[in-house]
């Protein structure tokens, strides 16, 4: 069964709302999540790290007021895509290393669109 | 920097066909390299990983070798069923818990 949980799966919203991802990890503790975005037809680009207890890590390129992320506990993590706008939509994913730094789990995903 | 090439899709086969899809790398130091699979609508599923040069990382009929000389981890099946039917992605990665570098994904569509 799935060991990363991702809400919603699918969420339309109005251009100029905010939406917000959350990921929890199930049965365990995860200290660091990751959250990457999706184009069609292209791969996975990491937007940012997530750390319990601190300030997230951006990669270069993302914008932190656009994008924020909150790791409100060691199971849970969410993404808020503030004032949204169609450029915006697009597949969200989170992943959270494995108990004693295992493979990464991905949860199912998150599919936004913005009208 | 570090990144991961994987061959341009679509691929189309048909059932039972021999399939390989190409993945090169480029990396600073000695990563551990990953095949992750993605079927229609959902997240990414981990398909298949190897740790250090020459490993072989197999699962499903699936099979992989990390190839420290060529710089290469390419995804291997000898014979492919319509439920193959996803985007691969190969992947890189250094640390235990890391993040991870991925390529573009290549689409295989198995036909009946």
């Amino acid at each position: 069964g799935a060991v990363v949980s991702q809400h919603p799966s699918r969420v339309i919203c109005k251009s100029g709302t905010s939406v917000k991802i959350e990921c929890r990890s199930l049965d365990f503790q995860a200290t660091t999540m990751f959250w990457y975005r999706q184009f069609p037809k292209q791969s996975l680009m990491l937007m940012a790290t997530s750390n319990e207890g601190s300030k997230a890590t951006y990669e270069q390129g993302v914008e932190k007021d656009k994008f924020l992320i909150n790791h409100a506990s060691l199971t849970l993590s969410t993404l808020t895509v503030t004032s949204a706008h169609p450029e915006d939509s697009s597949f969200y994913i989170c992943s959270a290393p494995g108990q004693f730094g295992g493979p990464l789990h991905f949860g199912n995903g998150t599919r936004l669109t913005v009208t | 920097g570090d990144s991961v090439t994987q061959m341009e899709g679509p691929v189309t086969l048909s059932e039972e066909a021999f399939l390989t899809i190409n993945c090169t790398y480029t990396a600073t130091g000695y990563p551990s390299l990953f095949w992750y699979v993605q079927y229609p609508g959902e997240g990414l599923q981990l398909l298949l990983k190897a740790t250090k040069a020459d490993d072989k990382g197999s699962n499903k009929g699936f099979e992989a070798t990390y190839r420290k000389e060529t710089t290469s981890f390419h995804l291997e099946k000898g014979s492919v069923q319509v439920s193959d039917s996803a985007v691969y992605f190969c992947a890189l990665r250094y640390n235990q818990g890391g993040k991870l570098i991925f390529g573009q994904g290549t689409e295989l569509s198995v036909k009946p």
